[in-house]
């Protein structure tokens, strides 16, 4: 069974700075997807980013990005000129790549993100 | 475009009791999950539903039941309630689509149901 990691439960950073969130996985699959989600107080989980396994270039969505190290199973989170809206529990999440009956997503235990102003 | 909706938004059960959690998506997806959320826990499977008429175990299954009503809601049942229960209650939709090589996949989620169970 596919297992996800997050090694920090909690994290904080400075308004404008960076951060870097961890997660590992480990899984025998060649294809798969890896997600982060965010959560914010609301509850609501919102997608941050997707990387697909088959791509060797790093996924990138505005002030996101990720670090896709597909041999060594990781995958983290970077977020550039950190904002108060982006507090929220950071969730990571992998998804195996089945054609039509998939029902396995394994999420991580989440990291609490603190933007301090 | 509503996406995942999901009612209650917040339920209070006592022990033995029954309720069923709604679920519908507006996006014509074949795949929906319910999930639960505990905290130092991330999220684990329940049921999940690939196609209209298919439900099957995930994870963590034991306490519940599901139901695939038609392709746009997934219903959870409780059928007697247990504070082990308590909890906060996703459900998510499946997208996928060809683009280029490949599939993309991506899990919609709706906002949540919180069960407490005393």
């Amino acid at each position: 069974a596919q297992t996800v990691t997050q090694s920090q439960p909690e994290m904080s950073v400075q308004e404008a700075e960076t951060v870097t969130l961890s997660c590992t996985y480990d899984t025998s699959e060649s294809n798969y997807y890896l997600f982060w989600y965010k959560q914010p107080p609301s509850r609501q989980m919102i997608l941050v980013i997707r990387q697909e396994a088959y791509k060797q270039q790093n996924a990138t969505e505005n002030r996101f990005s990720v670090n896709f190290q597909k041999a060594a199973k990781s995958f983290s989170l970077k977020i550039s000129d950190s904002q108060l809206g982006d507090t929220a529990m950071y969730f990571c999440a992998f998804m195996k790549q089945v054609s039509y009956n998939n029902n396995d997503m394994r999420f991580g235990a989440g990291t609490r993100l603190t933007v301090k102003p | 475009n509503a996406g995942v909706t999901q009612t209650p938004k917040f339920q209070v059960l006592k022990t033995g009791q029954s309720m069923t959690l709604q679920c519908a998506q507006d996006m014509n997806h074949n795949s929906m999950y319910w999930y639960r959320q505990d905290p130092g826990m991330g999220l684990r499977l329940i049921y999940y539903s690939a196609s209209e008429g298919t439900t099957d175990k995930g994870e963590v299954p034991n306490g519940y039941n599901v139901s695939r009503l038609n392709k746009r809601e997934f219903s959870l049942r409780l059928e007697s309630a247990a504070p082990s229960q308590t909890s906060v209650y996703f459900c998510a939709s499946r997208s996928s689509g060809l683009a280029g090589v490949g599939y993309q996949e991506t899990q919609y989620f709706g906002p949540g149901t919180r069960l407490l169970v005393l």
